[in-house]
């Protein structure tokens, strides 16, 4: 199995810009989360979906959208990117509400 | 708020030698912890867990201790490794609850 599989790698964006990162999943795993990593900080919950169709902000949703339109994929969305918006983003899934998460191998993102 | 945080942000340790990585937490709601191991450019990657009803549980060369009484849970890595160089993060979440808290995580140095 892949586990969390998150692309691109590595990306810069302009002030301004969108962009999408994608996220995907091959466990049928029903809770997916986004987090950001900003250097030296413990991870800080963007969203999160609890199934397809659902989705809930978490503790710095603003600047960002995500969808869940199928159980194995949970895309982030940045609109009118912002140079605060610079971190490093990881992607991460759990079978069930309690269990410990399986995490993507991130997403640099920078904006200048 | 509530938060988690962790009481040294480094460490260096002998190869051969135990390790032992602490965490302070201060929401006494919260009913499960995790321990992850993050290494440099990966995502953070779970090691072992416990819930509130209990003290203690133990893994491969891994042991976790919560002291419910003060908050405070530690990791203790036994016949420290090179391979045991990374970010620990302890992380907690509330029973029934989305939002898994992450620390800001210690650094593990492991000197041959």
């Amino acid at each position: 199995n892949a586990g969390v599989t998150q692309t691109p790698k590595f990306r810069i964006l302009k002030i301004g810009q969108s962009m999408t990162l994608q996220c995907t999943q091959d466990m049928n795993h029903n809770y997916m989360y986004w987090y950001r990593q900003d250097p030296g900080m413990g991870l800080k919950l963007i969203y999160y979906s609890v199934g397809a169709g659902i989705t809930d902000k978490g503790e710095v949703p603003n600047g960002y959208n995500v969808s869940r339109s199928t159980t194995e994929d949970f895309p982030l969305r940045l609109e009118l990117a912002a140079p605060s918006q610079t971190s490093v983003y990881f992607c991460a899934s759990s079978r069930r509400q309690g269990d410990g998460y399986t995490f993507g191998s991130g997403t640099r993102l920078t904006v200048v | 708020g509530e938060s988690v945080g962790l009481h040294l942000p480094t460490l260096s340790v002998q190869e051969g030698d135990n390790s032992i990585i602490n965490c302070a937490y201060s929401n006494s709601a919260s009913d499960y912890f995790i321990w992850y191991k993050q290494e440099s450019g990966k995502g953070p990657q779970f090691i072992i867990d416990i819930r509130s009803n209990m003290d203690k549980r133990q893994g491969q060369r891994v042991t976790v201790l919560l002291n419910k009484t003060v908050k405070h849970l530690s990791l203790q890595i036994a016949a420290t490794q090179p391979g045991d160089s990374a970010v620990y993060f302890c992380a907690e979440t509330p029973y029934n609850n989305n939002d898994m808290r992450f620390g800001a995580g210690t650094r593990l140095t492991v000197k041959p």
